[in-house]
């Protein structure tokens, strides 16, 4: 089962534009983390997240989570052409057990046009 | 740190036959994931161990489907009377798990399973 939920499925924009990309979710995390997949290849780790962070920014990504309304989105300033991918937010859900794993949402696929 | 290896690559096996995939994590993470993906879709959980622990398995897999990690180190998965549906990409993951802290996941780059 899927438990986040990427939005817009697919977008496409111009080099250099800014990309930005939702996630929501629904049940309540320790932490939220994005992924990058190019065709035919295994997810690459971008960018963790923790519950009680707001906002955290790395190189040319900047990431804002808002546990309140269970969302989090992943912006890409100055975007390339090697940007082009599907990009992915999985949760790190919280469970009183002890144990919990990681599942992921739907995705945006993100083309960039050189 | 050489990353997660999952051999073989892809596999092209007939309807009805049996396949077996591997998984060799970093060799310092304790948590080890299966998933399952197709086309255009996210990645599925399937199941996971923490050393050689299955902790959980998906409540969509089939009894056709089974997963070890003898040892707490490589990982196998078998599909038994395989089907066209089984047709994916299976992806394995390692990460580290202390207490409450994990570590984000390292994916390999996956068997593809083509049943025809």
């Amino acid at each position: 089962s899927q438990q986040g939920e990427e939005d817009p499925q697919a977008l496409s924009i111009q080099e250099g534009e800014n990309a930005t990309m939702n996630c929501s979710y629904k049940t309540s995390i320790n932490n939220l983390q994005w992924y990058r997949q190019n065709s035919g290849r295994g997810l690459v780790h971008l960018i963790l997240i923790r519950s009680n962070e707001r906002e955290k920014h790395s190189g040319r990504l900047r990431v804002t989570l808002d546990t309140s309304k269970k969302s989090s989105s992943l912006l890409i300033t100055a975007s390339r052409a090697a940007d082009t991918a599907s990009y992915f937010c999985a949760t790190d859900p919280i469970f009183s057990g002890g144990y919990q794993k990681v599942t992921f949402g739907t995705g945006t696929k993100l083309q960039v046009i050189p | 740190d050489t990353g997660v290896s999952q051999n073989p690559r892809h596999k092209i096996t007939k309807r009805g036959q049996n396949v077996t995939f591997r998984c060799d994590p970093i060799s310092e993470h304790n948590r080890l994931y299966w998933y399952r993906q197709t086309l255009g879709q996210g990645p599925e959980f399937l199941t996971y161990f923490q050393n050689e622990a299955q902790l959980e398995k998906s409540r969509l897999l089939s009894d056709r489907f089974s997963a070890e990690r003898p040892k707490g180190s490589f990982s196998t998965l078998e599909i038994q009377r395989t089907e066209q549906g089984d047709s994916a990409m299976y992806l394995c993951a390692s990460s580290f798990t202390e207490g409450v802290y994990n570590s984000p996941l390292h994916f390999g780059n996956g068997t593809r399973l083509t049943v025809t």
